[in-house]
């Protein structure tokens, strides 16, 4: 079955770089949530999309941002990027048609900030 | 100040014992709790889910208990496998008030090792 596909899989950037990361849920699914999970740290809610708006917003920064495009894939944009950027980034998605609670993680970007 | 805490960092068990991971919130909006399995370098994939009109929900080996009133919620693993050992996430859920999506709010994890 299909998944949620995040790429790039690695990714190493420099201090005050941009980087995009993609996220590509998985088939009618009409949300997407984005979490950022530090070393050592719990996931931590970043921002969310349904129906391509944005319907809610978490610890995301400012230098951040993202999007929702009309295929549903999603992007998340992080300008200036910080040392403390580095980290593991999720993207999930999930149905609410379904009524499903669950959310289906993909296997994550590592960012790593020099 | 964290809504959702997982005070054990990490488990041993033996295979073929009981696995007993304990998670803790702090929010009563929270209605929905799941827990989530996490090996390196994968994300998190569901486990096992329980509305908060339940106590407890059962899914082959796993079992997830919740007692509202202390706002704790455990899962246990009957019997262990060495297979189990992973990051064991618990993750509670309110609705999103913007709209019908819901956010999870995780726990810090706790490493659960099974020993052949």
């Amino acid at each position: 079955a299909a998944g949620v596909i995040q790429s790039p899989r690695h990714l190493i950037k420099e201090k005050r770089e941009t980087a995009t990361l993609k996220c590509y849920p998985i088939p009618r699914h009409d949300t997407v949530y984005w979490y950022q999970q530090g070393p050592g740290q719990d996931p931590q809610f970043l921002i969310s999309f349904y129906e391509k708006m944005q319907s809610d917003k978490g610890s995301i920064p400012d230098r951040f941002s993202a999007q929702q495009f009309s295929d549903y894939h999603s992007e998340l944009n992080m300008s200036s990027l910080e040392l403390g950027d580095s980290a593991l980034y999720f993207c999930a998605s999930s149905s609410t048609d379904r009524a499903n609670e669950k959310l289906f993680f993909g296997s994550g970007t590592q960012l790593s900030v020099l | 100040d964290q809504q959702v805490k997982q005070n054990s960092p990490s488990l041993s068990v033996q295979e073929g014992r009981i696995s007993i991971l304990n998670c803790d919130y702090t929010n009563s909006m929270f209605d929905y709790f799941l827990w989530y399995k996490k090996y390196p370098a994968e994300g998190p994939t569901f486990l096992i889910s329980i509305s908060s009109i339940k106590d407890k929900n059962e899914d082959g080996r796993f079992t997830v208990f919740l007692n509202k009133s202390a706002k704790h919620l455990s899962l246990h693993i009957v019997p262990s496998q060495p297979g189990d050992s992973a990051v064991y996430f618990c993750a509670a859920s309110t609705l999103i008030s913007s709209g019908s999506a819901r956010q999870l709010t995780f726990g810090s994890g706790t490493q659960l090792t099974v020993l052949p």
